[in-house]
């Protein structure tokens, strides 16, 4: 079955240092995976999605996520990070025959300090 | 600003009452989707509809009852809801092989 891991429950960061999320999937084939984020008392909004082709993928925000198939991974990363970006991040895969059955990992939640 | 809009933003509800959540859609998508989402939680999928016929239930209580309109409208009926019920309910539409766009949801509690 298809599954999805985010080790990391809760990041705190410093505002402008680097973030990197950690996503790790397991099916057996390509999936589609997308990042979304939620603020509080917010619905789910896309960061970015990997279909096929290049495996480093560019999102909204200043996010970039890089698709590496040798360790069932799509790690999200932002070079420095602002007050704003505090929120809930979602690791997501769907099968590409079938994108109706999205499957969220747990949620990293991301603090940021000043 | 969400391309998907629901209504109620909140919604206070006894154990006995009849209510319905709304969500609306103008982006032309063909699928439409209700999940549920407790704190601290991810989004659980309850319904799916494609092309207006309802085409995952995800073993749903019948005290959720979906109904899809037409192609811009999903609510989705509530009658005799737990107290377990309550969470943020949200509503999500796209194409065929695209993401899901999600509303901002619709905080539900059950007294």
């Amino acid at each position: 079955a298809q599954s999805v891991t985010q080790p990391d429950i809760h990041i705190t960061v410093s505002e402008g240092a680097s973030l990197e999320l950690r996503c790790n999937y397991s099916y057996g084939a390509t999936p589609y995976l997308f990042w979304y984020v939620q603020s509080p008392g917010q619905g789910l909004q896309l960061l970015l999605k990997y279909f096929s082709g290049d495996t480093l993928v560019q999102g909204i925000k200043g996010f970039e996520a890089e698709f590496k198939r040798s360790q069932s991974s799509f790690n999200l990363r932002k070079p420095s990070v602002h007050w704003s970006d505090a929120a809930e991040y979602f690791c997501a895969v769907v099968r590409s025959y079938n994108t109706d059955k999205l499957i969220f990992g747990t949620g990293t939640r991301l603090q940021v300090f000043p | 600003d969400t391309e998907v809009t629901q209504t109620p933003k909140h919604l206070v509800m006894g154990m006995t009452n009849k209510k319905s959540l709304k969500c609306e859609q103008h982006m032309g998508h063909r699928a439409m989707y209700w999940y549920k989402q407790k704190a601290k939680k991810p989004p659980e999928l309850m319904f799916v509809y494609s092309y207006e016929k309802l085409s995952i239930n995800e073993s749903v209580p019948s005290r959720f009852s979906p109904e899809c309109p037409n192609s811009s409208l999903l609510n989705l009926h509530l009658h005799a809801l737990q107290p377990e019920d309550s969470a943020l309910y949200l509503c999500a539409s796209s194409h065929s092989n695209q993401p899901q766009h999600f509303g901002d949801g619709t905080r539900l509690s059950i007294l």
